[in-house]
């Protein structure tokens, strides 16, 4: 079974516009982590939130935990058409396995 | 510096046959992961290897097995493969015990069962 929920599943949005997804979590997590995947390829590690922060920004990227309501959101700011992916969220629960999310599909229209 | 490497990139395989998908970790880590990855879906654990010993499994059944050799490689073989095993293969690497919980991830085996 999978830990998180990514909302919407869907997203297009203007180039030049911001672009924010959330995910949902059901159990304590140690941290969760934001991963991009272009095209069925191979996932890259976008931010790592662990369980004690709050907000983290990388680049384009802010990440904001909330482990009252168990969500995260990620924002990307000024998206450009290489923003276009799938986004997953993972959590690392307390006995260490990863569990994904079944991702958020991001279209950046030109 | 070497990401994290997988072969062959892609297979075709009928019902029935078996598997084996490869996977070298980035430099530096000692422990790999695999996930299963079906269309249109997020990825799921399969199991992790750590000093060549099964160290965490997810929820799949004993025809999906794996291999971890000295040097942190590792194989992940699939016995009397099912339609439903046609997936992408991720395979990632982190380091055990180094403070980082981040996973690298190679660019994945696609896996077709006729």
């Amino acid at each position: 079974s999978q830990q998180g929920e990514e909302d919407p599943q869907a997203l297009s949005i203007q180039e030049g516009e911001n672009a924010t997804m959330n995910c949902s979590y059901k159990t304590s997590i140690n941290n969760l982590q934001w991963y991009r995947q272009n095209s069925g390829r191979g996932l890259v590690h976008l931010i790592l939130i662990r369980s004690n922060e709050r907000e983290k920004h990388s680049g384009r990227l802010r990440v904001t935990l909330d482990t009252s309501k168990k969500s995260s959101s990620l924002l990307i700011t000024a998206s450009r058409a290489a923003d276009t992916a799938s986004y997953f969220c993972a959590t690392d629960r307390r006995d260490d396995k990863i569990i994904f999310g079944k991702g958020t599909r991001l279209h950046i229209l030109p | 510096d070497a990401g994290v490497t997988q072969s062959p990139t892609h297979l075709i395989k009928t019902r029935g046959q078996q598997v084996t998908l490869r996977c070298s970790p980035k430099s530096g880590h000692d422990t790999v992961s695999w996930y299963q990855q079906a269309l249109g879906q997020g990825p799921q654990f399969i199991f992790q290897y750590y000093e060549e010993e099964e160290r965490q499994r997810g929820n799949f059944p004993d025809r999906f097995s794996g291999h971890q050799f000295p040097n942190y490689s590792s194989e992940l073989n699939v016995n009397a493969l099912l339609l439903g095993d046609s997936a992408l293969y991720l395979c990632a690497s982190s380091r055990t015990g180094q403070g980082s919980d981040t996973q690298y991830f190679g660019p994945g085996t696609r896996l077709t069962v006729l």
